[in-house]
């Protein structure tokens, strides 16, 4: 098992470019989500899918797309880089009753 | 709305010592879960510990445990032997249960060991 992959590992963008962040899991977990890490914030809730085609809004949703075609996948769009969204992103997968995230490796995203 | 606070940003702890991180958090929910994260330098998210809230017996695993106080909506952790690998920053967490995929995290607290 790979666990939760996520592509790619670093990414530098210029202000208004767009760019897809890859998430995969191969756990076969019905719950993804993704996550932006900020310092002397934590981790906030950007969005969350609890199943093929649903997805949902979590706290810090504005500026990023999800859609969530597949259960392996769940990819999070920027549509226009803003400066506001240089953060590491995490994607983090959990099953239907579970508790416990699984979380990937994380991806460093600049905008300049 | 749920909140979880972690008010030490920084703490220190000399190898082979006990040092307790601090969370307390605030909802209305009575069936609850609480989590440790530990974040090294890697970056990878890994579970430390988690507590049921309808437990009352405090979590322990191996050096790690908690001191979990309902009432007082209150989750801190021991770290018990501190060890040079220890060093990382650590996250508070609060989860629903069946709502997978939306944890309330803390704001961290990094932890460094003096050798």
């Amino acid at each position: 098992n790979a666990g939760v992959t996520q592509t790619p590992k670093f990414q530098v963008l210029k202000t208004g470019q767009s760019m897809t962040l890859q998430c995969a899991q191969d756990m076969n977990h019905e719950y993804m989500s993704w996550y932006r890490q900020d310092p002397g914030m934590g981790l906030r809730l950007i969005h969350y899918s609890v199943g093929a085609g649903i997805t949902d809004q979590g706290e810090v949703p504005n500026g990023y797309n999800v859609s969530r075609s597949t259960t392996e996948d769940f990819p999070l769009r920027l549509l226009s880089a803003a400066p506001s969204q240089t953060s590491v992103y995490f994607c983090a997968s959990s099953y239907v009753g579970g508790i416990e995230q699984f979380f990937g490796p994380g991806t460093r995203l600049t905008v300049l | 709305a749920q909140t979880v606070t972690q008010s030490q940003p920084e703490m220190s702890v000399q190898e082979a010592e006990t040092v307790t991180l601090s969370c307390t958090y605030d909802t209305s929910e009575s069936d609850y879960y609480l989590f440790w994260y530990k974040q090294p330098p890697s970056r990878q998210m890994i579970l430390v510990i988690r507590q049921e809230a309808y437990k009352q017996q405090n979590a322990t695993e191996n050096r790690f445990s908690v001191n979990f106080q309902k009432a007082a909506k209150s989750f801190s952790l021991k770290i018990s032997d501190s060890q040079l690998g220890d060093a990382a920053m650590y996250f508070c967490a609060y989860g629903i249960y069946n709502q997978g995929g939306k944890l309330i995290f803390g704001q961290g607290t990094e932890l460094s060991v003096k050798p």
